[in-house]
C-alpha cells in the first residue's frame, strides 16, 4: 500500500512565526512532490511543487524535499491568518503514471 | 478563462437515484480526474483520463461510471446512489508532462445521499 502520511492537526501558530509542515511517503522511487492548500469548503490550490532534494523557495513557502529519509516539508514564513486552511502533501508514486496519492492533510490555525 | 468547472455545485439525491456530476476543462489539459474528499480522508481517486478517448480505475472505483465525452469534459456517473457516496467530489485536470503533472481543480460538487 503506498502512502502519504501527514499530521492532522490542528497546528496553532502564532501570527508572524513559521509553520513547520511534514509529509512522510511509502515510495522511496518517488519523483515529484506538491503541496496544496485548501480553504474550508473550497477547493484544493497548488502552492509549490519539488521534484528535486534540498529546498525551493517561492514568497513566504519553503518546500524542503528529503528522498533518503523520504519525507518533504513545507515552512511558511511570516505566518498571517490568511494561512489559515488545510495543507495537502500530494506524491506521484512510481509505476503510478501520473497519479497523484494525496496525505489526509494538516489543519492550520493562525493566531493573531 | 474559468478553469475547471464543475456542475452542479450542491445535489441531494435518495439513495438508489442516479445523477451524472459534470466536469469541462478551457485548458486545453489532456488529462482529467475525478476525486471524492471524506474529512479527514484527504482526496481518492475515484477514476481519471490519461487522454481523450481513455478512462482508468482509481483508489475507489465501485459505484460509479465515467466518459470522456471529449478532450474538454469528462463526467462522472452514479447509477444508484448510496449513503456512503455522501461526500464531496472534486474533478481536475493536468497537461500530463510526464512526472510533473500539476493538477487544477473545479470549486467541487457536495453531494448529500439520504
Amino acid at each position: 500500500q503506498k502512502e502519504v502520511e501527514q499530521n492532522s492537526g490542528p497546528l496553532s501558530v502564532p501570527e508572524g512565526a513559521i509553520a513547520s509542515l511534514n509529509c512522510t511517503y511509502s515510495d522511496r522511487g518517488s519523483q515529484s512532490f506538491f503541496w496544496y492548500r485548501q480553504y474550508s469548503g473550497k477547493s484544493p490550490e497548488l502552492i509549490m511543487f519539488i521534484y528535486s532534494n534540498g529546498d525551493k523557495e517561492d514568497g513566504r513557502f519553503t518546500a524542503q524535499l528529503n528522498k533518503a529519509s523520504q519525507y518533504v516539508s513545507l515552512l511558511i514564513r511570516d505566518s498571517q491568518p490568511s494561512d489559515s486552511a488545510t495543507y495537502l502533501c500530494a506524491v506521484i508514486f512510481r509505476a503510478a503514471g501520473n497519479k497523484l496519492t494525496f496525505g489526509g492533510g494538516t489543519r492550520v490555525l493562525v493566531k493573531p | 478563462n474559468a478553469g475547471v468547472t464543475q456542475t452542479p455545485k450542491f445535489q441531494v439525491l435518495k439513495t438508489g437515484q442516479s445523477m451524472t456530476l459534470q466536469c469541462a476543462q478551457d485548458m486545453n489539459h489532456n488529462s482529467m480526474y475525478w476525486y471524492r474528499q471524506d474529512p479527514g480522508m484527504g482526496l481518492r481517486l475515484i477514476y481519471y483520463s490519461a487522454s481523450e478517448g481513455t478512462t482508468d480505475k482509481g483508489e475507489v472505483p465501485n459505484g460509479y461510471n465515467v466518459s470522456r465525452l471529449n478532450k474538454r469534459e469528462f463526467s462522472l456517473r452514479l447509477e444508484s446512489a448510496a449513503p456512503s457516496q455522501t461526500s464531496v467530489y472534486f474533478c481536475a485536470s493536468s497537461e500530463n508532462s510526464r512526472g510533473k503533472n500539476i493538477q487544477y481543480f473545479g470549486a467541487g460538487t457536495r453531494l448529500s445521499v439520504l
